[in-house]
């Protein structure tokens, strides 16, 4: 079963709006979320990430909000630009047993910012 | 500074060829995991090393392998690939365990027939 959910695989948003981009999981021991962008035949880029110890955290024209209660996780881009138009990737970090930090990856959110 | 590599870029295979994918760090980070992505799928982790000389298994290992004799150097490899093995396979890296970001490489395209 997915612990990362996306539900929406695209989103469609004009040029000097807001994108909002969310994210459901289901494992209350998750503590830190990232949001990766990716482009066609590039790998995944980081872009934001916040703490289960926060409930927001902004970057610039992006802010992502938590809300541990409701188990999800939202993405702002304020405005939104053509050159945001990518598949958007959430994440949720996991210890894993030898050490190191395994991501688990939603099935990402496609958006497209028109002008 | 290249951050993560990856070589091949793109490789098509028969079933039951054997290949080994390369990923290259210069950021000299003690953490290394290779994943792969499937169509309409998150990424997915296949083994990943903590250092120099070890490696472990992620959520999907079964037919693959990995070595990490050098710290920059992680090697995925296929001894006998399957059509099922068709995928985007990206390597990533990271400083130290926990909250940091991983570095992912561009990717490389493999395809079974």
């Amino acid at each position: 079963d997915q612990q990362v959910k996306q539900n929406s695989p695209s989103l469609s948003v004009q040029e000097g709006r807001i994108s909002i981009l969310n994210c459901d999981y289901t494992n209350s021991m998750f503590d830190y979320f990232l949001w990766y962008k990716k482009y066609p035949a590039e790998g995944p880029t980081f872009l934001i990430s916040i703490s289960s110890i926060k409930d927001k955290n902004e970057d610039g024209r992006f802010t992502v909000f938590l809300n541990k209660s409701a188990k999800h996780l939202s993405l702002h881009i304020v405005p939104s630009q053509p050159g945001d138009s990518a598949v958007y990737f959430c994440a949720a970090s996991t210890l894993l047993r030898q050490a190191g930090t395994a991501l688990i990856f939603g099935k990402g959110t496609t958006l497209s910012v028109s002008s | 500074n290249a951050g993560v590599t990856q070589t091949p870029k793109f490789r098509v295979l028969k079933t039951g060829q054997s290949m080994t994918l390369l990923c290259a760090q210069d950021m000299n980070h003690e953490y290394m995991y290779w994943y792969r992505q499937d169509p309409g799928m998150g990424l997915r982790l296949i083994h990943y090393s903590v250092g120099e000389g070890t490696t472990a298994k992620g959520e999907v290992p079964d037919g693959y392998n990995v070595s990490r004799l050098k710290k920059q150097n992680f090697l995925l490899g296929l001894e006998s690939a399957a059509p099922s093995q068709t995928s985007v396979y990206f390597c990533a890296s990271s400083y130290s365990r926990g909250k940091n970001e991983q570095f992912f490489g561009p990717g490389t395209r493999l395809t079974v027939l």
